[in-house]
This record gives structure tokens, C-alpha cells and sequence, in this order.
């Protein structure tokens, strides 16, 4: 099984240059969610859709927007990208809220 | 407000020893507790979880855990530790009083050394 795929892997971006993420599950999950990881810090909830058709602030939601296309797929977007966006970005999913997540292996984002 | 506290940034143990990471977690709910590793290069994999029950909880790859209400302590442990066990450790929090929203302590790095 897949699990939770997430394109791309890596991508350089410049100051300012728009930005969409994509994830996907295939394991039927009601909830997604995207994190950004940064060194000393964990991993911080930017969004989070709790079932098909509604999204809700995170943690970190300043910058960022999200799409939850359908079921499968939860999308994150950088409209304009700032440096302070640099970051490891992860997309997981869980049955319901409180559920284990399963994370995909995350999207390396450079902005220069 | 509620946070997650992992007081070891980077621990060091020899292959064969025991080991011991530390979590202290402060909810005003009953917390669902979870460990997560990261290898070099890759998502999260779960490595066990707390929701209710018996207190010492069993995950993959050998690790145990116990949740300790007086303490607040939930803390991962593993009798002898193996090189491929180097990785980044994270202790997660959540509770129905913030459903969906997984709390994540900063993380402890753990070196494996011959």
C-alpha cells in the first residue's frame, strides 16, 4: 500500500513564486492534515480537514492556504513564498481526529 | 495552555544498552498519547500509542511505554538498543478538547555508538 503520497519531494522556490503541494491517502482516512517541521521545533499543524469538505487552522496558518479536493486528496498552497517558509512540509492522515496519523515522507522547500 | 516537553535534546547510548526517552506532557483533558520515530530522510512511523487501560503499553520494533497520570509523564523505553534504532524520537498529545489538533514535543535525537 501507498499510504500517504506527497509530490514533490524537493523544490526551490523564489521569493515570492506561488506554490501548491499535493497529498493523497489511500486508506479511506476521514481526517488530513499538513505540518511543517523545523529544526527544534517538532512539527507545528499549519491546516487540518477533519472529513471531506471542511478545513480548519492549525497551529500555523499565516501564509498558507488548503484545498480538500475530495476524500483522497488534501492540497497546500503557497501564495507568495517567504523565506521563513523554508521548511520540511508533511501531510498525514487519520481515521478520525484522535486516530494515530500516518504521515507521508515529506517535501523538501527551499525559498530563496 | 497545553504543551509538550521533550527535556532531551540529543541523547547518546551504546549499542546493547537500555534506553530511555522522557516525555511530560500539561492537558486539562484526558490526553491520547503516542511516540512517533523519524529516520534521516522520512516521514513519521508510529511507534505505539495510549488511550486508555493498562498503563505499560507495547509498540513495534521492541519499544514499551508507560503513562504516568501523577507525573504527567508518558516516557519510551527499550531494553537494548540496536544500531538501526538512531533516529529522531517524538512524543504527540491530543484530546477530544482539541480534536484533530496533535501536539508534538520539539523531539529527542538519538545516537547509537559500537
Amino acid at each position: 500500500n501507498a499510504g500517504v503520497t506527497q509530490t514533490p519531494k524537493f523544490q526551490v522556490l523564489k521569493t515570492g513564486q506561488s506554490m501548491t503541494l499535493q497529498c493523497a491517502q489511500d486508506m479511506n482516512h476521514n481526517s488530513m492534515y499538513w505540518y511543517r517541521q523545523d529544526p527544534g521545533m517538532g512539527l507545528r499543524l499549519i491546516y487540518y480537514s477533519a472529513s471531506e469538505g471542511t478545513t480548519d487552522k492549525g497551529e500555523v496558518p499565516n501564509g498558507y492556504n488548503v484545498s480538500r479536493l475530495n476524500k483522497r486528496e488534501f492540497s497546500l498552497r503557497l501564495e507568495s513564498a517567504a523565506p521563513s517558509q523554508t521548511s520540511v512540509y508533511f501531510c498525514a492522515s487519520s481515521e478520525t481526529g484522535i486516530s494515530p496519523q500516518h504521515f507521508g515522507d515529506g517535501t523538501r522547500l527551499s525559498i530563496l | 495552555a497545553q504543551s509538550v516537553t521533550q527535556p532531551d535534546i540529543h541523547i547518546t547510548v551504546s549499542e546493547g544498552a537500555s534506553l530511555e526517552l522522557r516525555c511530560n506532557y500539561s492537558y486539562g483533558a484526558t490526553p491520547y498519547l503516542f511516540w512517533y520515530v523519524q529516520s534521516p530522510g522520512q516521514g513519521l512511523q508510529l511507534l505505539l500509542k495510549y488511550f486508555s487501560g493498562d498503563t505499560l503499553v507495547q509498540g513495534i520494533k521492541g519499544f514499551e511505554a508507560e503513562f504516568k497520570r501523577s507525573q504527567s509523564s508518558f516516557n519510551l523505553r527499550k531494553p537494548s538498543v540496536h544500531w538501526s534504532d538512531a533516529a529522531e524520537y517524538f512524543c504527540a498529545v491530543a484530546s477530544t478538547d482539541s480534536w484533530g489538533k496533535l501536539q508534538f514535543g520539539a523531539g529527542t535525537q538519538v545516537v547509537v555508538t559500537p
